[in-house]
């Protein structure tokens, strides 16, 4: 067990719908970082938050954004979904800002219909 | 920007013979190199690191020493078991910036009894 959880574990929705994933980091960790993973594209970073603010954007989509509350858990927030965005996506969380491992939670998998 | 390239899998093994999954990467710098490992159904959990120059990273009789000259992590382990079935990522983390980790591909090790 990572210590980072996510909800919810599965989750299937039409096209054009729009979901939240949560993640809540390891106690202490101020870093969350989203990805991406898929059979063609592998594991893609899509965002990092440090402490509440944004740090870093990857390969996130316009119509993909998320936030880190005071309390350190971060949702991510996938809208006009369409089938291409089924996937499965995963939080990471790391103590600090730096070269540093990253432990990741179980992962959500999403199914768009 | 960086990459890190892994040979591509499945790679099948019968149980006790010798493992070697290959990894080389472009990067500035001095990043810190790592070896994640993903089981069927869940998210990546570090299997080993290392951050500088001839470092060797160990765990659970996996081994990876990194190469600066030949801009390589190589992961190795003496006799695999069953129960090392399971997808292997390389990655490293930049020494400055923005510190977001690029992952391979991943590897999809497969052993049989």
């Amino acid at each position: 067990d990572s210590g980072v959880t996510q909800t919810p574990k599965h989750l299937i929705t039409a096209t054009g719908q729009r979901v939240t994933l949560r993640c809540s980091p390891r106690s202490g960790d101020l870093s969350v970082y989203w990805y991406q993973q898929s059979l063609d594209q592998g594991l893609q970073f899509l965002i990092q938050y440090y402490n509440g603010e944004e740090r870093a954007k990857g390969n996130i989509l316009e119509r993909f954004s998320a936030q880190q509350f005071p309390d350190l858990h971060s949702e991510l927030n996938l809208s006009s979904l369409e089938l291409g965005d089924s996937a499965l996506y995963f939080c990471a969380s790391s103590p600090r800002q730096g070269p540093y491992e990253q432990y990741f939670g179980p992962g959500t998998r999403l199914t768009v219909t | 920007g960086n990459s890190v390239t892994q040979m591509e899998g499945p790679v099948t093994l019968s149980e006790e013979a010798f493992l070697t999954i290959n990894c080389t990467y472009t990067a500035t710098g001095y990043p810190s190199l790592f070896w994640y490992v993903q089981y069927p159904g869940e998210g990546l959990q570090l299997l080993l690191k290392a951050t500088k120059a001839d470092d060797k990273g160990s765990n659970k009789g996996f081994e990876a020493t990194y190469r600066k000259e030949t801009t390589s992590f190589h992961l190795e382990k003496g006799s695999v078991q069953v129960s090392d079935s399971a997808v292997y990522f390389c990655a490293l983390t930049p020494s400055g910036g923005s510190y977001i980790p690029t992952f391979g591909r991943g590897t999809s090790l497969i052993v049989h009894p």
